[in-house]
């Protein structure tokens, strides 16, 4: 599975979108991106994925760009609780890879 | 409910002692995968099984340690000997056949005093 880098903090203003960067410049063609989140104390909750086109659901979306080197996850209205550590995973295996991923703090 | 469920949801345990940890995941799910995390890590792959096979096991998986998944339901994760080192939350997690998506229960938080 592909490495990925992502910073290690971020803040947001509720209300507003937040966009969180990931790296994963040594991805390989059948690797997909996956996003979860872990708040304080719970397990890890899926978010999104995505190959190459970008995706949306209901919580998010996924901005893979063309060369897939780096992907986006966005937060369109970030609410004080979306405060969690968010993880990118680039895996086309059946493991996922956790790096420490992005803390992000959404202010009031 | 319909989500992974752990068991027990903390454990204190004297170092040098056993414990057993218990994962029910989804019912229709075969993949389950275990993980550990400690503070402020990424949750760190421990072992895989698909329905009553056990797959994978990483290297972090001493021989102290040992996984089970009879029949191919639930899920047992057994340290022995315990040692302070191996304090950290247990993580189990279930996928359908697809794979898309996995979904984790709420972890098992191990401390060794």
């Amino acid at each position: 599975d592909a490495k990925t880098t992502q910073p290690p903090s971020m803040d947001c203003a509720e209300g507003r979108a937040a966009n969180l960067p990931c790296n994963h410049s040594t991805i390989s063609g059948n690797e997909y991106v996956y996003w979860y989140r872990q708040i304080h104390s719970q397990g890890p909750q899926y978010i999104i994925h995505g190959l190459k086109n970008n995706e949306t659901n209901e919580m998010a979306s996924l901005i893979i760009t063309e060369d897939r080197k780096s992907s986006t996850l966005i937060l369109p209205h970030a609410t004080l609780r979306d405060t969690a550590v968010y993880y990118c995973i680039a895996s086309g295996t059946y493991k996922y890879i956790f790096g420490t991923g992005t803390r992000l703090k959404v202010l009031a | 409910d319909t989500g992974v469920s752990q068991n027990p949801r903390h454990k204190i345990t004297k170092r040098g002692q056993n414990v057993t940890f218990r994962c029910d995941p989804i019912s229709e799910h075969n993949r389950l995968y275990w993980y550990r995390q400690t503070l402020g890590q990424g949750p760190e792959f421990l072992t895989y099984f698909q329905n009553e096979a056990q797959l994978e096991k990483s290297r972090l998986l001493s021989d102290r340690f040992s996984a089970e998944r009879p029949k191919g339901s639930f899920s047992t994760l057994e340290i022995q000997r315990t040692e302070q080192g191996d304090s950290a939350m247990y993580l189990c997690a279930s996928l359908n056949g697809m794979g898309t998506e996995a979904f984790f229960g709420q972890g098992t938080r191990l401390t060794v005093v």
